[in-house]
């Protein structure tokens, strides 16, 4: 067990639609990530936020947004779903930013967007 | 263009044989990470390399740092069925705050 909680573990949606995915880091850890992770597809790296601030931006679409809480929870906010949207969605969280504090991953929330 | 390209994609050997995965990069990197993913899990991780040349063994895996910090590698010797899984290195993109995924080596070990 990672100790980072993704809920929900799977979710079905039409196009159009919006969906929330939310994310509870390790106890202790001050950064949140978001991968998504298409059909046999590597990761790729939406966002990342240290202690409520967003710190480094990837591929994320404009239909898309995430928050960091004060509680350090997150949330990644999928609006306007089309089918390729359909993927597996990881949240990580690390002690710090930087190199030397590996991610620990949850085990993700699988959107299929019909 | 992905700033970590694993080689090879694909790798399905028999057990107990020998292998070798590479991760690379035209970039220099302070530090690498390397993951294993199972199906429906998240990745999780196996090693961090930080100085160049420097080598790590978990068991029957070895972890080697390029010299120039641009290249890792990671061998396994005498492969296993549980040593199944998607391999992926990773690292922050310097000067980018990113910390992005190789393109992964899916390994499968047949019994």
């Amino acid at each position: 067990d990672s100790g980072v909680t993704q809920t929900p573990k799977h979710l079905i949606t039409a196009t159009g639609q919006r969906v929330t995915l939310r994310c509870s880091p390790r106890s202790g850890d001050l950064s949140v990530y978001w991968y998504q992770q298409s059909l046999d597809q590597g990761l790729q790296f939406l966002i990342q936020y240290y202690n409520g601030e967003e710190r480094a931006k990837g591929n994320i679409l404009e239909r898309f947004s995430a928050q960091q809480f004060p509680d350090l929870h997150s949330e990644l906010n999928l609006s306007s779903l089309e089918l390729g949207d359909s993927a597996l969605y990881f949240c990580a969280s690390s002690v710090a930013p930087g190199n030397n504090s590996p991610l620990h991953f949850g085990n993700g929330t699988r959107l299929t967007v019909t | 263009t992905q700033l970590l390209e694993q080689s090879p994609q694909f790798l399905s050997i028999q057990e107990g044989e020998n292998l070798t995965v590479y991760c690379n990069s035209s970039s220099v990197f302070s530090s690498l990470q390397w993951y294993r993913q199972e199906p429906g899990e998240g990745p999780v991780l196996l090693v961090t390399v930080v100085t160049g040349g420097e080598v790590k063994k978990l068991k029957r895996l070895t972890f080697q740092f390029g010299d120039a910090r641009k290249d890792s590698s990671l061998h396994i010797t005498a492969a296993q069925p549980g040593d199944t899984g998607l391999y992926l290195c990773a690292g922050e993109n310097p000067g980018t705050y990113k910390y992005i995924f190789g393109t992964g080596t899916r390994l499968k070990v047949l019994a």
